[in-house]
């Protein structure tokens, strides 16, 4: 059964810093993986979807990566600022399925 | 502008009263989906549709209905709701369902039931 999981659940950093979010998830029989970032009270917005065939996906100051083999996938966010903080999700299509999974997300506050 | 819009944004009930979650894209997406958060429990999904009349079950079904009659539209209804029931849902599309696109999420309803 296909379980995704996201550690830590939160982080704080100071404005500048480069940060790295994980997903983890149990099956690497995945299409692909999209990252979502949700501001509170709001939507879900995509950021990145990574293909099984991708290892890597890049928009801006973001870049996702994947490693099917060990089940995981990092957002990697350059000179964060206060205005990326926010819960990032991480989801998957489960394999075989027309379903999707989340992570529970990691909420990410970035101090000016 | 592409999107997906729920009617409606918030909404507060009493227990057992009817009611229908609307959901509509304009993008021709094959694939829809309804989620609802909880803290704690993250997005879990809850009906979905591959195409017009073809809807299965998410991981989380009861106490929920859908139709799809046409391709743009994916409501959701609660004949019975009950005060667990109560949580931000979303509806989500995709251009199909096999899992190698894109999501794309609407702004969420948040639903109170008393």
């Amino acid at each position: 059964k296909q379980e995704v999981t996201q550690i830590p659940a939160a982080l704080s950093v100071p404005e500048g810093e480069n940060l790295v979010l994980n997903c983890s998830f149990t099956d690497s029989a995945i299409y692909n993986l999209q990252w979502f970032r949700q501001d509170p009270g709001k939507g879900l917005t995509s950021l990145l979807l990574i293909q099984s065939s991708q290892r890597e996906q890049t928009s801006g100051r973001l870049n996702a990566s994947l490693d099917k083999s060990s089940g995981r996938s990092t957002l990697y966010i350059a000179a964060s600022q206060p205005g990326d903080s926010a819960t990032y999700l991480c989801a998957v299509p489960i394999s075989g399925t027309y379903k999707y999974i989340f992570g529970t997300g990691t909420r990410l506050k970035v101090l000016a | 502008e592409a999107q997906v819009t729920q009617n409606p944004r918030y909404l507060i009930t009493v227990t057992g009263k009817k009611l229908t979650v609307t959901c509509s894209q304009n993008m021709n997406h094959e694939y829809m989906s309804w989620y609802r958060q909880d803290p704690g429990l993250g997005l879990r999904q809850i009906y979905y549709s591959m195409n017009v009349e073809v809807t299965d079950k998410g991981d989380v079904p009861e106490g929920y209905k859908v139709s799809r009659k046409e391709k743009r539209n994916f409501p959701l209804i609660l004949e019975s709701p009950s005060p667990n029931q109560t949580s931000l849902y979303f509806c989500a599309s995709s251009p199909r369902g096999t899992g190698r696109y894109e999501q794309y999420f609407g702004p969420g309803t948040r639903l109170t039931v008393t």
